[in-house]
């Protein structure tokens, strides 16, 4: 199985800030990735598919970058609803795997 | 309005079985990917199984394999999860999940709101 690690686990950030989420493949993946973010108690909703495209409807301010194992999630300036945890997902491979979650909190 | 709606969860006995299912209606479901996506309450998402649009082509996590059937019936826009020899480690939230379009496979745009399973004596 492709194992995906993602970084931080967690982060504190104020509003208007700038945020980064790393995620890393242990193969290549070429650009067969997706962000989704997750809200307590509901499910979790897709913001990046393919790696940097952003889903309708999804805010400008998300962004996904990168290709081959190394991707970015960027959240260009922080707003008070986009709390919850953030996972990216591999689909290069039959047996798809999430990352293990970063949980973002407002400062 | 695109809808998944799952049942069947509850609580189970180790080795016991439960079958799940999820209606799905505001889309052509029989020309869509399916999918079961579990995630332990306050843990991360874990993929279960697949299913093509005509139930010809199934996978399993190597996690369920042997143990779970994933299969539907497009007569009644409706997909299912049979899970047989439950352990304690298959309680979970179980989602059902639609893919994103008839040809990108993979990756998930409508979710269920989730079915709780608990094994446990």
């Amino acid at each position: 199985d492709i194992q995906m690690t993602q970084s931080p686990s967690s982060l504190s950030a104020s509003v208007g800030d700038r945020v980064t989420i790393t995620c890393q493949a242990s193969q290549d993946i070429t650009n067969y990735l997706n962000w989704y973010q997750q809200k307590p108690g509901k499910p979790p909703k897709l913001l990046i598919y393919d790696a940097s495209n952003l889903e309708t409807g999804v805010p400008s301010r998300f962004s996904g970058s990168g290709s081959g194992t190394d991707f970015t999630l960027t959240i260009s300036s922080l707003q008070p609803e986009d709390i919850g945890t953030y996972y990216c997902q591999q689909f290069d491979d039959l047996l798809l795997t999430f990352g293990g979650g970063t949980k973002v909190e407002i400062k | 309005e695109v809808q998944l709606v799952e049942s069947g969860g509850g609580l189970v006995q180790p080795g016991g079985s439960l079958r799940l299912s999820c209606a799905a209606s505001g889309f052509t479901f029989n020309i869509y990917w399916m999918h079961w996506v579990r995630q332990v309450p306050g843990k991360g998402l874990v993929w279960v199984a697949r299913i093509d649009s005509d139930g010809r082509s199934v996978n399993y996590a190597d996690s369920v394999k042997g143990r779970f059937t994933i299969s539907r019936d497009n007569a009644k826009n409706t997909l299912y999860l049979q899970m047989n020899s439950l352990r304690a480690e298959d309680t979970a939230v179980y989602f059902c999940v639609r893919d994103k379009t008839i040809v990108i496979h993979d990756t998930f745009d409508t979710w269920g709101q989730g079915t709780m399973v608990t094994v446990s004596s």
